[in-house]
């Protein structure tokens, strides 16, 4: 089985901190997505990382993809309380050859004002 | 366009019913995915399935679970004689056709099913 850890586990920060998360696996995958889900709710993409090395950019979030294709981070400036959620990585989609995602353990992220 | 729609959002039942959760995917997606989620945990894949074909099952316990996609209508998991184990938040997520529908999945609301 193809693990994917993410840490931390919970983060809970004051609203204008930054932030990252990471994910990371012992197997190389050859793409990444970064999901955000709010209670109550289906995740959410945020972003799909392909190239070992890259680096994109939404607004206030970071994601980088490691040069070996085996770890990904994500970095958040300035984190507001919108941003609170849970933060998931998944491995999977066409690119890397199953339909199916495998999702990390996730990170539970609390921004209070 | 309506996004992917997941009926009921929230189920109860009593240990040995049968629980029934609906997905209709989005408007020209023609593959459908369930995953389950237990609180505190990720995702975890059950399913796959194209109109009328099961293309992976390799996540579905063996026994009392069965999903289907039917020509016409929403995609349906179905839960037999229930146990508390059973309890989490079945997702369902949908994506275009080709390439396996791509890289992308877009996700429902989910159905948060309580087995009492």
């Amino acid at each position: 089985t193809q693990l994917l850890e993410q840490s931390p586990q919970f983060l809970s920060i004051q609203e204008g901190e930054n932030l990252t998360v990471y994910c990371n696996s012992s197997s190389v995958f050859s793409s990444l997505q970064w999901y955000r889900q709010e209670p109550g709710e289906g995740p959410v993409l945020l972003v799909t990382v392909v190239t070992g090395g890259e680096v994109k950019k939404l607004k206030r979030l970071t994601f980088q993809f490691g040069d070996a294709r085996k770890d990904s981070s994500l970095h958040i400036t300035a984190a507001q309380p919108g941003d609170t959620g849970l933060y998931l990585c998944a491995r999977g989609g066409a690119t890397s050859g199953t339909y199916k995602y495998i999702f990390g353990t996730g990170t539970r992220l609390k921004v209070l004002a | 366009n309506a996004g992917v729609m997941q009926n009921p959002r929230h189920l109860v039942r009593r240990r040995g019913q049968e629980a029934r959760l609906r997905c209709s995917p989005m408007k020209g997606h023609s593959h459908v995915y369930w995953y389950r989620q237990l609180p505190e945990e990720g995702l975890k894949f059950m399913v796959y399935l194209q109109k009328e074909n099961i293309i992976d099952e390799s996540g579905m316990p063996k026994e009392r679970f069965s999903a289907e996609f039917p020509k016409e209508g929403p995609s349906i998991l179905r839960i037999q004689q229930v146990v508390r184990g059973d309890s989490a938040a079945y997702f369902c997520a949908s994506s275009p056709p080709g390439l396996a529908g791509g890289n992308e999945q877009f996700f429902g609301p989910g159905t948060r099913l309580t087995v009492l």
